[in-house]
């Protein structure tokens, strides 16, 4: 079963555009990290925020926000004003604990494209 | 700059060869992890390294295996190349042995022809 889903593969934006990143993740744990990721196309991994599980207060850096929210089990990205210099890939991914210690499990990415 | 270098950032190499990738983590890290990102699997965990002792294992095939060495690097060695296992090899340094920040190289990126 799929613990991360990023359901939304490609998005388009034009610049200066708000967009929501969405990512659903599944676990039985209480205690959990999740994670977001930046991959431009250079290729690298770039860390972006770790929340935990006890941890629901929204996050905000600059033009990028965290929308944490149990209930539901969305851990949703919001990049605000976005730039083309956002253009990468973004995963989501979770740090589950149980039986799975120090492992992430990453959803499928979604490819955020900004236009001039 | 993450702190984790990884070599060599690109192989290309024939099938049924070996090689070996080379991780060396975050200075006061003790913890490394091997993903690898492929077209069909995207990011998948393969192996986890605490200080010098395999911790945690994922979907790493027989031919692959890995160690961490007393300095802490590591190194994942991919046997038997098969064209499938074309793909970015990542790894990634935590202090401890729970994943709380891990932070990646630039991944080796291998292509098998």
């Amino acid at each position: 079963a799929q613990k991360v889903t990023q359901a939304q593969t490609e998005i388009s934006v034009v610049e200066k555009e708000d967009v929501t990143l969405d990512c659903v993740y599944e676990t039985r744990d209480t205690t959990y990290y999740l994670f977001w990721y930046k991959q431009p196309p250079s290729g690298e991994l770039v860390f972006l925020i770790r929340r935990n599980s006890f941890d629901e207060q929204n996050e905000i850096s600059g033009r990028y926000s965290w929308n944490f929210q149990k209930s539901t089990s969305s851990f949703n990205f919001t990049i605000t004003a976005s730039q083309v210099v956002d253009s990468a890939v973004y995963f989501c991914a979770l740090d589950d604990r149980g039986s799975t210690l120090g492992r992430l499990y990453f959803g499928r990415g979604t490819q955020l494209t900004v236009w001039p | 700059d993450s702190g984790v270098t990884q070599t060599p950032k690109h192989l290309i190499t024939a099938t049924g060869q070996r090689v070996t990738l080379r991780c060396s983590p975050r200075s006061g890290d003790l913890s490394v992890y091997w993903y690898q990102q492929s077209l069909d699997q995207g990011l998948q965990f393969l192996i986890q390294y605490y200080n010098g002792e395999e911790r945690a294992k994922g979907n790493i095939l027989e031919r692959f295996s890995a160690q961490q060495f007393p300095d802490l690097h590591s190194e994942l060695n991919l046997s038997s190349l098969e064209l499938g296992d074309s793909a970015l090899y990542f790894c990634a340094s935590s202090v401890g042995p729970m994943n709380t920040e891990a932070f990646f190289g630039q991944g080796t990126r291998l292509t098998v022809v």
